[in-house]
């Protein structure tokens, strides 16, 4: 089975901009988590998307959003960016029979000038 | 809100030495799992451990979990330097959904 992907990979752009970043999950899982890494602050959840409805939510602002699509794809978008949204944003997928066991994706690395 | 802290922060050890890394907190999780990540990559799941007690082992690698289910750590045997990465730790709280509370990392440079 291909492992979860994301779309770009890396980003450059700059303050005030929007970003879209994508997600693909494996095959046959219906659940998608974000989560952002910056070195001060870590890993922090963003939001999860099970069945294109989210689940839950992170403590982000309303700049940050996401979708799930039919076919359990994934997108996030970030508005109206800020120097400190830069950083590595990772989603991960999860299945029913997956359990608690989440498969991560390589990430987005976004820079904001 | 539910935090986790990892310790130590930093880590560099000659191959063959043995480490333990640390997670606590002080909220009861239902179930905690560690993660390796490395450069460019993103996190891998090493384990995880869902009783207050269990101890799991992979090879070198020997995971606990503490009786209470608010800390583990995780014990290297003899290290590698193939275990160089960044190691987290990650808890499940209960009502969290699926939602993982992550620590803030162990960065772990084993030197041959």
């Amino acid at each position: 089975k291909a492992g979860v992907t994301q779309t770009p990979r890396y980003l450059i752009k700059t303050r005030g901009q929007q970003v879209t970043l994508s997600c693909s999950p494996i095959s046959g899982h219906r659940s998608v988590s974000w989560y952002q890494q910056t070195p001060g602050q870590g890993l922090q959840f963003l939001f999860e998307y099970f069945s294109e409805t989210q689940r839950n939510k992170g403590n982000f602002p309303g700049r940050f959003s996401g979708r799930q699509f039919s076919n359990s794809r994934s997108e996030m978008n970030v508005s109206t960016l800020e120097l400190g949204d830069s950083a590595l944003y990772l989603c991960a997928s999860s299945s029913l029979t997956s359990g608690l066991t989440k498969f991560f994706g390589p990430g987005t690395r976004l820079t904001v000038l | 809100t539910q935090l986790l802290e990892q310790s130590p922060q930093f880590l560099s050890i000659q191959e063959g030495e043995n480490l333990t890394v640390y997670c606590n907190s002080s909220s009861v999780f239902s179930s905690l799992q560690w993660y390796r990540q490395e450069p460019g990559e993103g996190p891998v799941l090493l384990v995880t451990v869902v009783t207050g007690g269990e101890v799991k082992k992979l090879k070198r690698l020997t995971f606990q979990f503490g009786d209470a289910r608010k800390d583990s750590s995780l014990h290297i045997t003899a290290a590698q330097p193939g275990d160089t990465g960044l190691y987290l730790c990650a808890g499940e709280g209960y009502n969290a959904g699926n939602m993982l509370t992550f620590g803030g990392g162990t960065r772990l440079m084993v030197k041959p």
